[in-house]
């Protein structure tokens, strides 16, 4: 399956610790977007990658959050200092180009801070 | 400011029926539509695109897209239950807009009754 994968699927971390959550584009696809959903809301866009690229991070909080896409392995979303508030399923989707229109989504990850 | 809405629903239709979902856009420079199907606790899965006035039909669905009225929707034809999901409509703007990232409406929750 050359989907896109997210690990790992649920994350439980307590208030003041990090939470690192990884993508693997799909095969083909270099560029990766990564968004937020809390529950019975929409997706709200965080931050947009290309390889070892940040092209747009308009959506993503200016402190506590960061992403990167390195030459080589996963792209990587960090909080660091969780806060019940990041509580949430972050979905990672990936695309073939800037210019190909369409995302396709992996399974998610569920984070759960207590 | 960009926004997607759609009606959040529930829209319940009996099985075999017509669902219609509907979504209004209001940033006049979308270039592209897209239809993503969400079910509960799982990620959104892309099941249309549509980039062009009109109708584009794959298989039990119908996308339509009128940029003058700057609205799309979404028929699903022969409903089953297992169609029962929430539906998130996206729009994006194209390269000469200047940005590539889709705004998401929040969804409408479809639930089709045997």
């Amino acid at each position: 399956n050359a989907g896109v994968m997210q690990n790992p699927r649920h994350l439980v971390r307590r208030r003041g610790q990090e939470a690192r959550l990884r993508c693997s584009p799909m095969k083909g696809h270099s560029h990766v977007y990564w968004y937020r959903q809390l529950p019975e809301e929409g997706l709200k866009f965080m931050v947009y990658l290309q390889k070892e690229n940040i092209i747009d991070e308009s959506g993503m909080p200016k402190e506590r959050f960061s992403a990167e896409f390195p030459k080589e392995g996963p792209s990587i979303l960090r909080i660091q200092q969780v806060v019940r508030g990041d509580s949430a399923a972050y979905f990672c989707a990936s695309s073939v180009g800037q210019t190909s229109y369409e995302q396709y989504f992996g399974p998610g990850t569920r984070l759960t801070v207590t | 400011q960009k926004e997607v809405e759609q009606n959040s629903g529930p829209l319940s239709v009996p099985e075999g029926a017509i669902a219609s979902l509907n979504c209004t856009y209001s940033d006049r420079v979308s270039q592209s539509f897209f239809w993503y199907r969400q079910y509960s606790g799982k990620s959104p899965e892309l099941i249309m695109s549509i980039y062009s006035n009109g109708d584009k039909e794959d298989g039990r669905f119908t996308a339509q897209l009128n940029k003058a009225s700057q609205y799309v929707s979404l028929l699903i034809r022969d409903s089953q239950p297992s169609d029962s999901a929430t539906y998130l409509c996206a729009a994006r703007r194209g390269a000469s807009g200047g940005s590539y990232i889709p705004t998401f409406g929040r969804g409408t929750s479809l639930i089709v009754h045997p």
